[in-house]
């Protein structure tokens, strides 16, 4: 049963707007979340965190949102750059033990 | 340090077969992990260490799969007999109570004929 899920597969996004990914999780007891970037043939790679005390993190183009009433956060790349093309994948874990991971959404940037 | 190191990258074997996937976790990290990742389930938890010990295996999918963590350097994931329904990539992870998210190796790409 998957506790963290990423409901759209796909998405494509105009080069320089704005790209939102979705994840959803069930599992009320999971405390930190992360989303990580893959490239084929590659393994994923960490991108950004947020804890569960927040509601919101900010790396550069990179925005986690939380909200935890909801069980959801998403992640926003602004601007998207062709380069932002991979598959991202939402995980979550609870008192820093196992990550569980969702089945991804692959991003396509058009230039 | 090199990171996570899984070996081999790709693997063709005949249904049948006993397939042995090995990976090398990040020096002193106490925690590894075993994924797959297929396009229904993206990436699967399989099994997960600490400290060498195996605390939830939950996520192996059958008796045909196994694995061992002799000690803190070394990791192995066998399937034995393999099927073509085990086809998938395969990733191992590293965690270290100092960092705050998982290292992953580059995967082995699986292929049971």
């Amino acid at each position: 049963d998957q506790q963290v899920k990423q409901n759209s597969p796909s998405l494509s996004v105009q080069e320089g707007r704005i790209s939102i990914l979705n994840c959803d999780y069930t599992n009320s007891m999971f405390d930190y979340f992360l989303w990580y970037k893959k490239y084929p043939a590659e393994g994923p790679t960490f991108l950004i965190s947020i804890s569960s005390i927040k509601d919101k993190n900010e790396d550069g183009r990179f925005t986690v949102f939380l909200n935890k009433s909801a069980k959801h956060l998403s992640l926003h790349i602004v601007p998207s750059q062709p380069g932002d093309s991979a598959v991202y994948f939402c995980a979550a874990s609870a008192y820093g033990n196992q990550f569980y991971f969702g089945t991804g959404t692959s991003l396509t940037v058009i230039p | 340090d090199a990171g996570v190191i899984q070996s081999p990258r790709h693997e063709v074997t005949e249904m049948g077969q006993e397939v042995t996937l090995r990976c090398k976790p990040i020096s002193g990290h106490n925690s590894l992990f075993w994924y797959r990742q297929t396009m229904m389930r993206g990436l699967e938890l399989l099994i997960y260490f600490n400290n060498n010990v195996p605390i939830d295996d939950s996520g192996m999918p059958e008796d045909r799969f196994s694995a061992k963590m002799p000690n803190a350097s070394f990791s192995t994931l066998k399937i034995q007999p393999s099927e073509p329904r085990d086809s998938a990539v395969y990733f191992c992870a590293s965690y270290g109570r100092v960092e705050t998210e998982a290292f992953f190796g580059q995967g082995t790409r699986l292929t049971v004929v």
